[in-house]
């Protein structure tokens, strides 16, 4: 059983396009992330969610747009894509009373703007 | 903000060595964690250690231990008899409630490991 799934594992498509990247937990957990990792492997935190609540939004432009339908679930949809946006994209879930326990990470998408 | 510094872009250790990944990072908090993961080439991101900013012993997870020093906002991960699946991106992370329960990463060790 995969613990964090997301999909797809990679994406290409042409700039201007609508796209969304979904992800779900079997985990339990009570909070889900986004991170984005740009080509130099940078991993930067985008969005955080506890019980569906927003709680990080950093400097994000509003075409991404995060979407918790349940505590399960964090989608990531993204307006007019343009070739910046190309990197690759984490979920990730955990626990957030107990920050000493692990998170875990999906196994990433590759987003390809052309 | 927090501030989580890596600054050896890449390090190279011969297999059976032992290797030191330095980092340092920034903050006003007292309680927080701090956490090495690892990204191998498959990109999956996989947790290698941690430690609570309160425990003074430094945590040890088979060949892999720390040196926490929280005076000086230090946390270096060592590597020992280093191994040829060790090769990968390692990042050195910190986590509080002040970071919203998120992972602030570094920017990353690339690790090589040659026989």
């Amino acid at each position: 059983d995969t613990a964090v799934s997301q999909t797809p594992k990679y994406l290409v498509t042409q700039m201007g396009n609508d796209k969304s990247i979904k992800c779900e937990q079997n985990l339990g957990h009570d909070t889900m992330y986004w991170y984005k990792q740009d080509s130099k492997k940078f991993l930067k935190i985008m969005f955080s969610y506890n019980n569906k609540e927003l709680i990080i939004n950093e400097t994000v432009p509003n075409r991404f747009s995060p979407k918790s339908p349940d505590k399960a679930h964090l989608n990531l949809h993204i307006n007019s894509l343009e070739l910046g946006d190309s990197a690759v994209y984490f979920c990730a879930s955990s626990r957030a009373e107990a920050m000493n326990t692990e998170a875990f990470f999906g196994q990433g998408t590759r987003l390809t703007v052309v | 903000a927090q501030t989580v510094t890596q600054s050896q872009p890449e390090m190279s250790v011969q297999e059976a060595e032992t290797v030191t990944l330095s980092c340092t990072y920034d903050t006003s908090e007292s309680d927080y964690y701090l956490f090495w993961y690892k990204q191998p080439p498959s990109r999956q991101m996989i947790l290698v250690i941690r430690q609570e900013a309160y425990k003074q012993q430094n945590a040890t997870e088979n060949r892999f231990s720390v040196n926490f020093q929280k005076a000086a906002k230090s946390f270096s991960l060592k590597i020992s008899d280093s191994q040829l699946g060790d090769a990968a991106m390692y990042f050195c992370a910190y986590r509080s409630v002040d970071s919203g329960y998120a992972l602030n990463f570094g920017k990353g060790t690339s690790l090589l490991v040659t026989p």
